[in-house]
């Protein structure tokens, strides 16, 4: 079975900075692209970051772009998001999800979420 | 962007046929799939590629479209279909989601 947990969440200054995490298990993580996708409060869902299955390809929103690094370690097969100069439009729900990769690039399972609240 | 277009909420019987459009601002291909969210659940993908059903959901849902403009129908709806419905595109970057619309049983 197809799991994904997300950690990392919490209480964060605008400006300062929050590291998330994503363990997944019951698939081969080295062999699927990984993506983080957030929701705000009582609202859609916003793709942020996608990383390819091997990490030598990464994609972001532009709204992201040089804030937020998507990282994984697939002999741990976690997942990463640095978040730094955070604001308080990132408050959200981040979920993990595995991503199928090109052309199709869509998310096939999903993580509980772990929330981020950017405020002071 | 491509922004995806959703009814905000639409409210039907047991029993029922119900239909929920996407409309994106620009052509798509058929690179359209669709996600159920409950309440305090994460989204879980039901139908990929617009008309694809993904790997456990019912044959009560399908998905149709190409273009610009696409349906997920569910027939017939259960009780358990109360949630809210995503469309999401992947064929122009970035990838986009649309709105919701949030299905209530009567």
């Amino acid at each position: 079975e197809v799991q994904l947990v997300e950690s990392g969440g919490g209480l964060v200054q605008p400006g300062r900075s929050l590291k998330l995490s994503c363990a997944a298990s019951g698939f081969t993580f080295s062999n699927y692209g990984m993506a983080w996708v957030r929701q705000a409060p009582t609202k859609g869902l916003e793709w942020v970051a996608t990383i390819s299955y091997d990490g030598s390809s990464t994609y972001y929103r532009d709204s992201v772009k040089g804030r937020f690094t998507i990282s994984r370690d697939n002999a741990k097969s976690t997942l990463y998001l640095q978040m730094d100069s955070l604001r308080s439009e990132d408050t959200a729900t981040y979920y993990c999800a595995r991503q199928v990769g090109a052309p199709y690039w869509y998310f096939d399972f999903w993580g509980p979420g772990t929330m981020v609240t950017v405020s002071s | 962007d491509t922004v995806l277009t959703q009814s905000p909420a639409l409210a039907v019987s047991p029993g029922e046929r119900v239909s929920i459009s996407c409309r994106a601002s620009e052509g798509v291909n058929s690179y359209m799939h669709w996600y159920q969210q409950k309440p305090g659940q994460q989204p879980k993908l039901l139908i990929y590629k617009a008309s694809n059903l993904a790997s456990g959901v019912p044959a009560r849902f399908s998905g149709s479209g190409s273009g610009t403009d696409f349906t997920l129908t569910i027939d017939p709806v259960e009780a358990d279909d109360t949630a809210t419905y995503f469309c999401q595109q992947s064929w122009n970057d970035p990838w986009t989601f649309g709105g919701g619309t949030k299905l209530e049983l009567k």
